[in-house]
């Protein structure tokens, strides 16, 4: 069973870049599918970006300037980061991975980011 | 804004069944396997079908789902309290190449 758990800062000021990192324990990144999500308060769900074990990426056409996802195989993690944040990224992250482009089968704990001056 | 559309809010008693649909296209619905998920609010969300009517490991068979075209349908017979949660459906969009979640639906027991 695939557990994934989440870190990274919690509070930003406006123009600043998000970094969170996702931990992949009892898996393997091989034919796998790694996303991020997240969720504005009292929003609905976002697609954020994934990449696959060969290190090919796809982001959300809204973010894509803006987002970059990466993968460290040699420590079973992968992570997200999104530059120049404003008050409208303010939501609760999610690191979620499938085996498939169309499920995601696993979902990190979650990590509230405020974005705030 | 979602390219996936859910009713907003569906209810009904104790014992008793809901439908949830998902509408899309046949860039995304159409041509690719659909997932739902369910969130009880503040806790991650959590996968209850995948592949258009597969349950994973220790979902109940209280929780079905269906394809048909372009919409897709999640079924919930024998409502519990403890299913009072928000529901999502999600695929991937192959004319995007994103995944996309629908709009939502919240479940209330009555």
């Amino acid at each position: 069973q695939v557990q994934l758990q989440q870190w990274g800062a919690g509070l930003l000021k406006p123009s600043e870049t998000l970094s969170l990192t996702c931990g992949v324990y009892g898996g393997s990144f091989s034919g796998n599918y790694w996303s991020w999500i997240r969720q504005p308060p009292g929003k609905g769900l976002e697609w954020i970006g994934k990449i696959n074990h060969r290190g090919s990426t796809n982001y959300n056409p809204s973010l894509k300037s803006r987002v970059t996802i990466l993968t460290d195989m040699s420590k079973n993690q992968f992570s997200l980061k999104l530059s120049s944040v404003t008050a409208a990224d303010t939501a609760v992250y999610y690191c979620a991975s499938g085996d498939s482009e169309d499920t995601q089968h696993y979902w990190g704990q979650g990590t509230l980011v405020t974005v705030s001056s | 804004q979602s390219v996936l559309t859910q009713p907003p809010s569906v209810s009904a008693a104790p014992g008793q069944r809901v439908t949830i649909s998902c509408s899309g296209s046949s860039s995304n619905i159409g041509n690719n396997y659909v997932s739902w998920y369910l969130q009880i609010p503040g806790t991650a969300p959590k996968l209850l079908i995948y592949e258009n009517n597969k349950r994973p490991s220790g979902i109940p068979d209280r929780f079905s789902g269906s394809k048909s075209g372009t919409s897709a349908t999640l079924g919930i017979t024998g409502l519990q309290t403890g299913d009072e949660a928000d529901y999502y459906c999600g695929t991937w969009d192959s004319s995007l190449s994103a995944y996309v979640f629908g709009t939502g639906t919240n479940v209330t027991v009555l």
